[in-house]
């Protein structure tokens, strides 16, 4: 079966850096997606990664490695509105989207 | 106008009852979606519609039915639910099917069947 692996529950300090790993296994691979969740809030695009390496988008950079089927997303200078679920999508071989559970990221100050 | 809009936010309804989610997008996007999100489970897809015709139904119960009439307009009709239907009901839109471009969420509709 498809499967997504990422940590439930997360907590960082203000001002520091986080990092929310996210494992696969999945039929075939067509891009592996980010996407940030405020409670009570639609879903928003992070970061799309389809090649090894790591793309970074101010604060927010988006690592992938393809061989050992991970990704992660780094948060540098957490400010208190980062705090959220970080959900991690992967694209399989078919088009479909398959989802990981999200990661709830509690930021203190 | 924001990108995609759902009405309405909150819904409590008993199993009985007959009501209708509906989500509207003003992105001139062609292909639309409906997630159920559980706490604690990944996204559910549970219906695509791709230049206004069904290309997915994921094994989806009937008592939820999708109609879409054109390629703005998004519905889900629910009747005769149950408990576990209890959910965030989210709509997307992109450009089009099996793309490698990013889904564009509403703010859900939250569902409590009684």
């Amino acid at each position: 079966g498809q499967n997504i692996d990422q940590p439930t529950e997360m907590t960082a300090t203000e001002g520091a850096i986080v990092q929310i790993n996210c494992t696969y296994q999945t039929s075939g691979f067509n891009g592996l997606f980010w996407y940030q969740q405020h409670a009570g809030e639609a879903p928003t695009f992070l970061s799309y990664n389809v090649l090894d390496g790591l793309e970074e988008k101010g604060r927010f950079s988006s690592f992938l490695s393809r061989s050992k089927g991970y990704s992660y997303l780094l948060l540098k200078e957490l400010q208190m509105k980062d705090s959220a679920s970080y959900l991690c999508a992967v694209l399989d071989s078919n088009y479909q989207l398959i989802w990981g559970a999200g990661t709830k990221l509690i930021i203190k100050p | 106008e924001t990108g995609v809009t759902q009405t309405p936010r909150h819904l409590v309804m008993g199993m009985t009852n007959k009501k209708s989610l509906k989500c509207e997008q003003h992105l001139g996007h062609n292909a639309m979606y409906w997630y159920k999100q559980s706490a604690k489970k990944p996204l559910e897809l549970m219906f695509v519609y791709n230049f206004k015709e069904q290309t997915e139904n994921n094994s989806v119960p009937s008592r939820f039915s999708p109609e879409c009439p054109n390629s703005s307009h998004l519905f889900l009709h629910l009747h005769t639910l149950q408990p576990e239907d209890s959910a965030l009901y989210l709509c997307a839109s992109s450009q089009r099917e099996a793309d490698t471009g990013e889904l564009f969420f509403g703010e859900g509709s939250r569902l409590t069947v009684l």
